[in-house]
């Protein structure tokens, strides 16, 4: 399968635990964007990578939200000191070449619980 | 700034009617338009987009949108739905930027 990947699909933390999530996109895609998704709603905009630059971050955004991109490849979201408002989907997707329409080509996501 | 807004949250139909999405932006300006479906236990995945052109535009599993600048809107139809259609589907805008905004999504439910 050479779609986009996100590990793990599912994690289940305390209040207060630093979490984790990684991204691998597709090979060769540039973009790299999170978002994340609550129940009924559709995905919210976090952070989008153009290779290894980080070149826009959502409000929703907060300090103990971090993300990365080293190399242009894979990607990690970071979450300190969860809070159980964090609990959510995450998804990773990624985008071919410049365009503004590219479409997006979306991972699994991970399920993340905070109790 | 940009926003959708997805008319009905929960559609349920019989096999073979038809179907008929609403979706309104709000964007002033130039806008490419989306819609992503996510069955059940997959991800979410593009249905068709607009950029330019003809603004009647033809989908995947034959699914057509139909972007009317006038009324902000960007319709998604199917004249005739399948079981296999069940899913949720998401309308998105992106008004000259990279970063797409979503609606917050239709659950659709066929009957067979």
């Amino acid at each position: 399968d050479t779609g986009v990947s996100q590990n793990p699909r599912h994690k289940i933390t305390k209040r207060g635990q630093n979490v984790t999530f990684r991204c691998d996109p597709i090979s060769e895609h540039n973009r790299l964007y999170w978002y994340r998704q609550t129940l009924g709603q559709g995905p919210e905009f976090l952070t989008y990578f153009q290779n290894e630059a980080q070149l826009e971050k959502s409000r929703l955004l907060s300090d103990r939200f971090s993300a990365e991109r080293p190399k242009g490849s894979f990607s990690t979201l970071e979450i300190q000191r969860t809070e159980q408002g964090d609990s959510a989907m995450y998804l990773c997707a990624s985008s071919p070449g410049v365009a503004v329409f590219n479409e997006q080509f979306f991972g699994p996501g991970t399920r993340l619980t905070v109790l | 700034a940009q926003s959708v807004s997805q008319h009905n949250h929960h559609v349920i139909l019989s096999e073979a009617a038809s179907l008929e999405l609403g979706c309104n932006y709000s964007y002033g300006g130039t806008v490419n338009l989306f819609w992503y479906v996510q069955y059940p236990g997959q991800h979410l995945q593009l249905l068709l987009k607009y950029f330019s052109g003809d603004p009647l535009v033809k989908g995947i599993k034959g699914f057509e949108a139909e972007f009317i600048k006038s009324k902000f809107s960007f319709n998604l139809r199917k004249p005739s739905v399948q079981w296999s259609d069940t899913a949720e589907y998401f309308c998105a805008v992106s008004g000259g930027s990279y970063i797409p905004t979503f609606g917050r999504g239709t659950s659709l439910i066929v009957h067979p």
